[in-house]
């Protein structure tokens, strides 16, 4: 059974500075991995869908795929008070169910 | 982009009572999913559906949970009776060919 970690817990980060999240996975052979951002009250917004290793950018975030570590980051570039958020990390298994992680509460300082 | 309605999104039941939390998908899809997120708890698998069957069930799918789409329109999760433990939030989702899952806004149910 998928099981998928993120950290940290919670993280703040200047407004401008790159905020860094991780996530691991324990099952490697899944080829599809998406980071969401759940603001409180609201559902989720997908913010990066990533199926192969390497670098995947939509607009101001990046994600990294290494499978070989079992673990998927996302980046945030010049983040924005309006980003404050918990970002879920989930991972694709069969019958597209997805795993979530516990999720990483960003607050972006101004 | 593509919306998922989930009414109401707020939602108060005594407990032993039934209740049945609504979903409106995206119009052409075909996959449905109900996820469940405790306050301050990752969200969880419940349930996907297609073709009018259950594909895939977890352990949090307990025997008082049942899922439908009667004519095509809602697809709906019905819990009977209710239990103070099943008080969360839940998510519904759909998609078209399991690729993209679009995510409703939540129903938060409080059984008191």
């Amino acid at each position: 059974q998928q099981k998928v970690q993120q950290s940290p817990e919670s993280l703040t980060v200047s407004e401008g500075a790159m905020a860094s999240l991780n996530c691991t996975f324990s099952d490697g052979t899944s080829n599809n991995f998406r980071w969401y951002r759940q603001h409180s009250a609201k559902g989720l917004e997908v913010l990066v869908s990533i199926f192969s290793d390497g670098e995947k950018e939509e607009g101001r975030f990046t994600a990294h795929l290494n499978r070989a570590n079992l673990h998927v980051s996302l980046h945030i570039r010049e983040p924005q008070p309006s980003d404050s958020a918990v970002y879920l990390c989930a991972v694709r298994g069969s019958n597209a169910k997805l795993t979530f992680g516990k999720g990483t509460k960003l607050s972006v300082k101004s | 982009g593509p919306k998922v309605l989930q009414i109401p999104s707020h939602q108060i039941i005594d407990m032993g009572q039934m209740v049945t939390l609504n979903c409106d998908p995206v119009s052409n899809h075909l996959y449905f999913y109900w996820y469940k997120q405790i306050l301050g708890q990752q969200m969880e698998f419940l349930v996907n559906f297609y073709n009018g069957k259950v594909m895939e069930k977890s352990k949090l799918f307990k025997d008082q949970f049942s899922v439908e789409r009667p004519d095509g329109s809602y697809f709906t999760l019905k819990i009977q009776p209710t239990a103070l433990e099943d008080s969360a939030v839940y998510f519904c989702a759909s998609s078209f060919d399991r690729t993209e899952v679009f995510f409703g806004k939540g129903t938060r149910l409080t059984v008191v």
